[in-house]
């Protein structure tokens, strides 16, 4: 299995919704990204996991709130978002950490906000 | 962290070369990487080069480093339609990886 998986590939939701984005990736990849991307723009950073603990966080608000129950799983919690949060949302993970720029993505969640 | 520079958009024809230039800005970045995204879809690696070597061949990529003048390029040989894409050049910085603005590639008949 050489995948990053993520769900749903679709999500529309309004601005007091609670709603969570999920990815899963079975290659033993001990780091996992959070990434969103915007039209015609490049992938920024979000949060980086490594070892199931996190390491970074780009300053993101707290309306994002990430999780990684364990080595293969890394989720987004997703709660009062605004309109302008309307993203392609990409999870990615390297095999060794963090420290190699060799990442493996998933084919992200669009999100639109309402 | 600063811009990591790319031309916005390329059109070339089937079985022509193309060449996407990227210009990045941390001359420690041990490894500059090639990501290519097809419409709707997550970012795929193609290729990677190391900081002391100036030029890696992997079947139809070649990918040029010139370190003095902190360039990178990408060509790409016999372009096919497949290859239609949005192609982002990225250094490592530090902890992170740093993705340029990104050059759409469209291949025409």
């Amino acid at each position: 299995d050489t995948e990053v998986t993520q769900t749903p590939k679709h999500l529309v939701m309004g601005m007091t919704n609670k709603k969570s984005l999920k990815c899963e990736q079975h290659m033993g990849h001990r780091a996992m990204y959070w990434y969103k991307q915007k039209a015609k723009k490049p992938p920024e950073l979000m949060f980086v996991y490594s070892y199931e603990k996190l390491s970074i966080n780009e300053s993101v608000p707290s309306r994002f709130s990430p999780e990684c129950p364990n080595s293969s799983l890394l989720n987004l919690h997703l709660h009062a978002l605004q309109p302008e949060d309307s993203a392609l949302y990409l999870c990615a993970s390297t095999p060794r950490g963090v420290g190699t720029g060799e990442l493996f993505f998933g084919e992200g969640s669009r999100l639109t906000v309402l | 962290g600063e811009d990591v520079e790319q031309s916005l958009f390329l059109s070339v024809r089937e079985g022509d070369s193309s060449v996407i230039n990227c210009t990045y800005t941390d001359s420690s970045s041990t490894y500059l990487y090639w990501y290519k995204q097809e419409p709707g879809a997550g970012l795929q690696l193609l290729t990677y080069i190391f900081s002391n070597m100036d030029m890696k061949q992997d079947q139809r990529l070649t990918v040029l480093l010139n370190k003095k003048d902190k360039h990178l390029s990408l060509r790409i040989a016999d372009t096919q339609t497949g290859d239609s894409a949005i192609y982002f050049c990225a250094e490592w910085e530090t902890d992170k990886l740093i993705f340029g603005t990104g050059t759409r590639l469209q291949v025409f008949p």
